[in-house]
């Protein structure tokens, strides 16, 4: 069974800073792990992806993340955050006929 | 042009009601999703469809019908609402094939429903 976890529920940051969100999965069969942001009011909307290939994926808003086998690890991260990325962030790994989410990271930016 | 599109954005009723929601997806994909929101943000799979046919009932009680008229829609029929159901509802579509989730989820904005 697919299992997906968040580690931290909000991550505050300041402007310019870095970050990184947090995101653990168990998976018994092929992985396929997902990023997605909600901004307020909204739907997800997806970030990135990592089907296969390369452990490091570029996705939109400058955002970036690793897939690390031997930690089953998916974190995201940006080297330099703004405002506008304050949201609602969720990591998904895809099992078989749907997909497993974490609980979600709120990440605030502060100016 | 929206991909995923489903109405109304919010809901209001009483306790006791019936509801739809409806979703349409213009993706040409062939499955699709209802998820629930609550108020933590937890998102919890509730139907999955695939070519009009349920696939997932992730034991939502017997309330809660889907229906399918052709894979491009799914609406979801809520009977006696009751104050629990309180939640945002998601449609989402996604290109499964043969049970494979390598095609990533595509979401609509939400209904936000509120039972008093």
């Amino acid at each position: 069974a697919q299992s997906v976890t968040q580690l931290d529920s909000q991550v505050p940051v300041f402007e310019e800073a870095p970050v990184e969100l947090r995101c653990n999965y168990s998976s018994s069969v092929s992985v396929y792990l997902f990023w997605y942001v909600q901004y307020p009011n909204q739907g997800l909307q997806l970030l990135l992806k990592y089907l296969s290939g390369s452990t490091l994926v570029k996705g939109i808003n400058g955002f970036e993340a690793e897939f690390n086998k031997s930690q089953t690890s998916f974190h995201l991260r940006k080297p330099s955050v703004h405002i506008s990325d304050t949201a609602e962030y969720f990591c998904a790994v895809g099992g078989f006929n749907k997909f497993y989410f974490g609980s979600g990271t709120k990440l605030n930016v502060k100016p | 042009d929206t991909a995923v599109s489903q109405t109304p954005k919010y809901l209001v009723t009483q306790m006791g009601n019936d509801k739809s929601i409806k979703c349409e997806q213009n993706l040409g994909h062939d499955t699709m999703y209802w998820y629930k929101q609550d108020s933590k943000k937890f998102l919890k799979i509730m139907f999955s469809y695939n070519n009009k046919e349920l696939i997932i009932n992730e034991t939502v009680p017997n309330r809660f019908s889907p229906k399918s008229p052709d894979k491009a829609h799914l609406n979801l029929h809520i009977n006696s609402l009751e104050l629990g159901d309180s939640a945002v509802y998601f449609c989402a579509s996604s290109q499964v094939m043969g049970g494979t989730t390598n095609s990533p989820l595509h979401f609509g904005n939400g209904t936000r429903l509120t039972v008093t």
